[in-house]
């Protein structure tokens, strides 16, 4: 089992661009979460998906869309990327109410 | 709302020495608490939970952690220190939503001085 992947693993954009980014789970996970993670701020939750066909706002939604493809996927997308948006992003994944399984993270630089 | 505190953004200890990593949360209903280590250019990884029962929680990598509800406390500890054990690590707390949400606090880095 590969367990939570995401790709792409680095990624540099322009102010501006658009793109996606993909996180996937082989682990049967009902919820999906994506993260963020800055210096000193700890994770923090831009969206989740509490199960397939449903996504909800959490701490940092602003700048950022979700789908839930399916039960496996669950995909980021930046609109109009911004220098704020410079982060590690994290995708994780769980079952009920317990341990979230994180993948390897995505870094993104806007410039 | 449910909040998380580490205290301390950095921690210096010797090899040998004893590793505290303290972390106090508010919680309005009982909750569910983690301990998460990060280890450079990774993702996070679980070190250990409580959910109910004995509020004496051991981990992996020789880690533990109590959970003291008076204090509203779950610092994590190790008898010894390891190089190895250099990283981030990460308290968390269940939302109280029941959605499985985690608020997490905002890290502890590690430092293991030979």
């Amino acid at each position: 089992n590969a367990g939570v992947t995401q790709t792409p693993k680095f990624q540099v954009l322009k102010t501006g661009q658009s793109m996606t980014l993909q996180c996937a789970q082989d682990m049967n996970h009902n919820s999906m979460y994506w993260y963020r993670q800055d210096p000193g701020m700890g994770l923090r939750l831009i969206y989740y998906s509490a199960s397939e066909g449903t996504t909800d706002k959490g701490e940092v939604p602003n700048g950022y869309n979700v789908s839930r493809l399916n039960k496996r996927e669950f995909s980021l997308r930046l609109e109009s990327a911004a220098p704020s948006q410079t982060s590690v992003y994290f995708c994780a994944g769980q079952q009920g109410a317990g341990e979230q399984f994180f993948g390897p993270g995505t870094r993104l630089t806007v410039l | 709302a449910q909040s998380v505190t580490q205290l301390g953004s950095h921690v210096s200890v010797s090899e040998g020495a004893l590793v505290l990593l303290r972390c106090n949360y508010s919680s309005s209903v009982p909750p569910y608490l983690f301990w998460y280590v990060q280890y450079p250019n990774q993702g996070l990884q679980l070190l250990l939970k409580y959910t109910t029962g004995a509020t004496l929680v051991k981990g992996i990598n020789g880690f533990e952690a109590e959970f003291k509800k008076s204090e509203t406390s779950f610092h994590l500890t190790k008898p010894s220190a390891h190089m190895s054990d250099a990283a981030e690590y990460f308290c968390a707390v269940s939302d109280s939503s029941n959605t499985g949400k985690l608020i997490f606090g905002q890290g502890t880095t590690l430092q293991v001085k030979p």
